[in-house]
């Protein structure tokens, strides 16, 4: 079974950073390329960034570009983000998502983790 | 920042069918990218429901059903069921090389 696990969110200072991890299994973690989408509370859902299998093309949303950093490490079938100065405006669930295909492109997203909560508050 | 529009509700007694409509402009759906469709369940994360704008994944009942024209596209549920009570957003690709999502619209069964 194809699963994924989102771990830590919580909460933090407006300007500090957090690195959030998701662990892949059930499948071939490095056939596919992943992607994280986010969902303020009570509100809609928001891609984040892509990574392709290989790391070699990667895309942000133009909400976090400069602030975030996707990566992932396919020895240990992990996909990370690591999110500076964050916003009132980063509070949201996390989520990892698989792509269909080894580089993103333009395809769904499936399928998603339960995500971690992330709260940016003084 | 959704970029396609859907409806913020629709409802409909048990056995009905409800359309959720996905509205977009030139550079999503109305470049050829696909749409695909999400089912959020309460407290639950998206599960993918439609994909390639009329393909559905195994273990989806075939009382969903998808088509896209234009610059829209639009999710079919027949039957309507209480357990089809949830929030539905469509999703596609930019050509300003992003994902984007619907609005999301809250199906209620009356």
């Amino acid at each position: 079974e194809v699963q994924l696990v989102e771990s830590g969110g919580g909460l933090v200072q407006p300007g500090r950073s957090l690195r959030l991890s998701c662990a892949a299994s059930g499948f071939t973690f490095d056939d596919y390329a992943m992607h994280w989408v986010r969902q303020a509370p009570g509100k809609g859902l928001e891609w984040v960034s892509g990574i392709s299998w290989n790391s070699g093309s990667i895309g942000y949303a133009d909400s976090v570009k400069g602030r975030f950093t996707i990566s992932r490490d396919n020895a240990k079938n992990s996909l990370y983000l690591q999110m500076n100065s964050l916003r009132a405006e980063d509070t949201a669930l996390y989520y990892c998502a698989k792509d269909p295909e080894a580089v993103a492109g333009r395809g769904w997203f499936d399928p998603w983790g339960q995500g971690t909560l992330v709260t940016v508050s003084s | 920042q959704s970029v396609l529009t859907q409806p913020p509700s629709v409802s409909g007694a048990p056995g009905q069918r409800v359309t959720i409509s996905c509205t977009g402009s030139s550079s999503n759906i109305g470049a050829g990218y696909d749409v695909h469709w999400y089912q959020q369940l309460p407290g639950t994360a998206p599960k993918l429901l439609i994909y390639g704008n009329s393909n559905r994944p195994s273990g989806v009942p075939d009382r969903f059903s998808g088509s896209k024209s234009g610059t829209s596209a639009s999710l079919a549920i027949t039957g309507l069921q209480a357990e089809d009570e949830a929030d539905y957003y469509c999703q596609s690709y930019d050509s300003s090389l992003s994902y984007v999502f619907g609005t999301g619209t809250k199906v209620t069964v009356l």
